[in-house]
């Protein structure tokens, strides 16, 4: 199981950190990826972590502003969200990614809100 | 950037009928691609990995087939559980990349 906390209404140029807490499975043997969804858009991936914390990658509209990382020992996973712009209001899922080659994605999170607004 | 065409964007179409939703990738992706199935509110839900593998639970009126850069998810027989929104994603590099979705709406 995957869920995410931390979304809320910030204003542009503003900071925010996503969590997301992992159970039911070994956190620590498995890729996670975030995933985000604009209203009534469709999906976006923006961020990859291993499982180990290194390599990450990032989507090009949230690089060198977003910062994923993970603590192994919590079962957690983090994306640390940095001069945010409206165009960032999403949902933002955290998903597991699997581990059979060409598996997707599986579980994700609920998702949470996060609006960019003055 | 690997891009992915999803066709139709939208499909009305009615119980019993069956339906098959494209998707095509700008360069060869062998059968790296996973199908999922999204309903209002919700979060996405794994149907197919591996281009045509039934995720455990699917029912089997879903399938998918194809390699290299044209996949098709088809749904033999509509049920009213399976009006929703449909995304495809290759997962061989990063960054990954979705489809735009197909949304199956009651005719």
């Amino acid at each position: 199981q995957l869920v995410e906390s931390g979304g809320t209404l910030v204003q542009p140029g503003g900071s925010l950190r996503l969590s997301c807490a992992a159970s039911g499975f070994d956190f620590r043997s498995y890729d996670m990826n975030w995933v985000r969804q604009a209203p009534g858009k469709g999906l976006e991936w923006i961020s990859y972590i291993s499982y180990s914390g290194s390599p990450v990658y990032y989507a090009d509209s949230v690089k060198g502003r977003f910062t994923v990382s993970r603590d192994n020992a919590q079962n957690s996973l983090y994306l640390q969200m940095n001069r945010l712009r409206v165009d960032d209001t999403a949902i933002y899922y955290c998903a597991r990614v699997r581990l059979i080659p060409a598996g997707g994605s599986d579980p994700w999170g609920q998702g949470t809100l996060v609006i960019v607004s003055s | 950037d690997i891009q992915l065409t999803q066709s139709p964007s939208f499909l009305s179409a009615s119980v019993g009928d069956r339906i098959t939703i494209t998707c095509r990738a700008s360069q060869g992706i062998n059968n790296y691609l996973a199908w999922y199935q999204q309903k209002p509110g919700r979060a996405p839900k794994l149907l197919i990995y591996a281009a045509s593998t039934l995720q455990i639970g699917v029912p089997s009126r879903f399938s998918g087939s194809g390699s290299g850069t044209e996949f098709t998810l088809t749904i033999s027989s509509l049920q009213p559980e399976d009006f929703a929104t449909y995304y495809c994603q290759q997962v061989t590099s990063y960054p990954l990349t979705f489809g735009g979705g197909t949304k199956v709406e009651i005719k």
